[in-house]
């Protein structure tokens, strides 16, 4: 069974303290990895996805990495509006797009 | 950009009550979802949908859980006789064979 674990569950920063949020997994053939945000009562919102081992994108002040166990969500110099939940989803090759998610970060940025 | 869109954004009903939630998908997409998302879980696969029949459900997609894609543009979640522990979020998701994308939700109420 696919399984996703991220922590910290909770993160507080203040404004422009980099750190780095982390979720490991364990799937039967991955097909793909998805970073996703979420704010309170809004659905999922798509920030990457990353295919295999050593594979990193970025986007503003956010970078992913992937190794064959885990992905890394690095934010750099964080600002108030980055504030929300950080999902992460793996899907399996096996799988008809099923995505197993993890209880995500909830990172609080702090002016 | 093209979304997903939600209807309605809350709905409540009286135990026992059928439901149907509804969903616009992206246009040129082809496989369509349904996630739940418990108040303080994580978000939950119930079904997937490819080529007019369901490609995947999860252990919570029982009896009382049905999808349709009534036509070219609307697909649905109908919950029969639902329960109280139907409230949650129920979020529509769309994909061509990438990303997923979310919709904003909706919140079910059972009272």
């Amino acid at each position: 069974e696919d399984q996703v674990t991220q922590s910290p569950e909770a993160l507080r920063l203040q404004e422009g303290e980099s750190s780095s949020l982390n979720c490991s997994y364990t799937v039967s053939g991955l097909r793909g990895l998805f970073w996703y945000r979420q704010d309170p009562g809004k659905g999922p919102e798509f920030l990457f996805t990353l295919y295999s081992a050593g594979e990193e994108k970025e986007k503003e002040r956010l970078k992913a990495t992937l190794t064959k166990k885990e992905s890394f969500l690095h934010i750099t110099a964080p600002k108030p509006e980055d504030s929300a939940t950080y999902l992460c989803a793996v899907q399996a090759r096996t799988n008809a797009g099923k995505s197993t998610f993890g209880d995500g970060t909830t990172l609080t940025v702090k002016p | 950009e093209p979304e997903v869109t939600q209807t309605p954004s809350h709905q409540v009903t009286q135990m026992g009550q059928e439901v149907i939630l509804r969903c616009v998908p992206i246009s040129n997409h082809l496989y369509f979802y349904w996630y739940r998302q418990i108040l303080g879980q994580k978000v939950e696969f119930l079904v997937s949908f490819y080529n007019n029949e369901i490609s995947e459900k999860s252990e919570i997609f029982d009896d009382q859980f049905s999808v349709e894609r009534p036509d070219g543009s609307n697909f649905t979640l109908k919950i029969r006789s639902t329960k109280l522990e139907d409230s949650a979020m129920y979020f529509c998701a769309s994909s061509d064979e990438g990303v997923a994308q979310f919709g904003s939700g909706t919140r079910l109420t059972v009272v």
